[in-house]
């Protein structure tokens, strides 16, 4: 079983409607979590960290949820713009190496008019 | 924010020649880098962890000798690929964390395209 695991899509998007997707992960050790954007051969940008009580960010929405091991990106009103790749990301404290970063293997979002 | 810059953004190699990329933190100090690897339409996968003066923590599978990380100072990671080959050919990126800032993540550089030729 994958440690971070998303589905790939892709989520074809009509312009202005919602879409939600989750990623899960498997340890449950996992202290820090954030949603990145990739695009086409570019390098993650991050989007948001993701919060135990959840957090927002204009249309986009996360949430954590620790029991069931997941994290959701619910992204508002559509924009062509938002076709992109999202990164669940997960991050563990490892004692000797100290934070580890573990990439999901995002889901593509396709926002059409 | 907190810019790490790489350098450089596209290089094409011949089989058996070795490649530098830079990583630089601007305006922050990096105390730990990672190197990423990310082959198509796959997810970025850690190579290593270059902690400033001292060795590498290089993940399973990845060979240390054929990929040299040097973390001299705390605003630059270097990462050579060494004796390259065609399966060498990836797009590989570099991270570190702003201290400090819980929003700010992890900061990502733009990536260097390796083709192997």
């Amino acid at each position: 079983r994958k440690e971070v695991e998303q589905d790939p899509g892709p989520f074809n998007v009509p312009e202005g409607a919602t879409v939600a997707f989750n990623c899960t992960y498997s340890n449950s050790a996992s202290q820090s979590f954030f949603w990145y954007r990739q695009d086409c051969r570019k390098e993650p940008k991050l989007l948001m960290s993701v919060y135990s009580s959840g957090n927002e960010d204009g249309r986009f929405t996360a949430q954590l949820n620790r029991a069931s091991q997941y994290i959701s990106l619910l992204i508002r009103d559509s924009k062509l713009s938002d076709s992109a790749t999202y990164l669940c990301v997960v991050s563990v404290m490892i004692k000797a190496a100290g934070n580890k970063l573990t990439f999901g293997g995002g889901t593509r979002v396709l926002v059409k008019p | 924010g907190a810019v790490v810059s790489q350098h450089p953004s596209r290089v094409i190699c011949k089989s058996g020649t070795s490649v530098k990329i830079e990583c630089r933190s601007l305006d922050f100090q990096a105390t730990t880098m990672f190197w990423y690897r990310q082959f198509p339409k796959q997810s970025l996968m850690l190579m290593a962890t270059s902690n400033e003066g001292s060795k590498a923590t290089y993940e399973q599978g990845v060979e240390k000798d054929k990929f040299l990380i040097n973390h001299a100072s705390l605003t630059l990671s270097t990462l050579t690929v060494t004796s390259a080959h065609p399966e060498d050919s990836s797009f590989y990126i570099c991270s570190a964390k702003v201290s400090g800032t819980v929003n700010y993540g992890y900061t990502f550089g733009s990536g260097t395209r390796l083709t192997v030729v």
